[in-house]
């Protein structure tokens, strides 16, 4: 099993849909939590992040961690084309150490 | 410049040749990373430096992988005897000590080996 699981998709949802993507992981240690965003020949760009337990809100972006289920959650409201990317979720046990990530989430936003 | 910097974007090598790949950190990030995230897989971490303190090198998938960074800054990643099974998009991350959540990733350098 690996550290972090992810779904990768392809989603595929209509203009101004919500969408949820997520993450599960399997080391407890885990507590600091973020969600990255790739297009296509890009690098990843941190797009939210949390730490430890609970909700975190940015515009449009939710993310959530339930520690105690080891699950955690991007969910994207009223989504854009422009949205249309991979994102890959992304954690660490410590501040600063390697980032472990999952395989990541092709989500594609149709106008 | 602004972001972080990586060469070449592309590389084609032959299968047993050695390549290196460089990376240009954001000036003054002390901690940088390397990934690699190959077709339909997650990124896989490689090593991380920071500061002057010994590499994390736990990631390196075999002994034909080595990384170093001269002077805390420029960093370079050398695959020796090069597989086909290297061919991946190989990724570099800086990040400011003082700032938990601030990996800031290049565009990487996309390794093909035939």
């Amino acid at each position: 099993q690996k550290e972090v699981e992810q779904d990768p998709g392809p989603l595929s949802v209509p203009e101004g849909a919500i969408v949820s993507l997520n993450c599960t992981y399997s080391n407890s240690a885990f507590q600091y939590f973020m969600w990255y965003r790739q297009y296509s020949r890009k690098g990843p760009e941190l797009l939210m992040y949390t730490y430890s337990s609970g909700n975190k809100e940015d515009g449009r972006f939710t993310a959530q961690v339930d520690k105690s289920s080891k699950y955690i959650s991007l969910f994207i409201r009223d989504s854009q084309p422009s949205d249309s990317a991979t994102y890959l979720c992304a954690m660490a046990a410590q501040a600063g150490t390697a980032l472990i990530f999952g395989k990541g989430t092709t989500l594609s936003v149709s106008s | 410049g602004a972001g972080v910097s990586q060469s070449p974007s592309n590389k084609v090598t032959e299968k047993g040749k050695d390549v290196e790949l460089r990376c240009d950190p954001i000036s003054g990030h002390t901690a940088l990373y390397w990934y690699r995230q190959s077709l339909g897989q997650g990124l896989e971490f490689l090593i991380y430096f920071q500061g002057n303190s010994a590499p994390d090198k736990s990631g390196l998938p075999s002994d034909r992988f080595s990384a170093e960074r001269t002077g805390g800054s420029v960093s370079t990643l050398t695959i020796q005897r090069t597989q086909q099974e290297d061919s991946a998009v190989y990724l570099c991350a800086s990040r400011n000590s003082g700032e938990v959540y601030g990996y800031t990733f290049g565009s990487g350098t996309r390794l093909t080996v035939v």
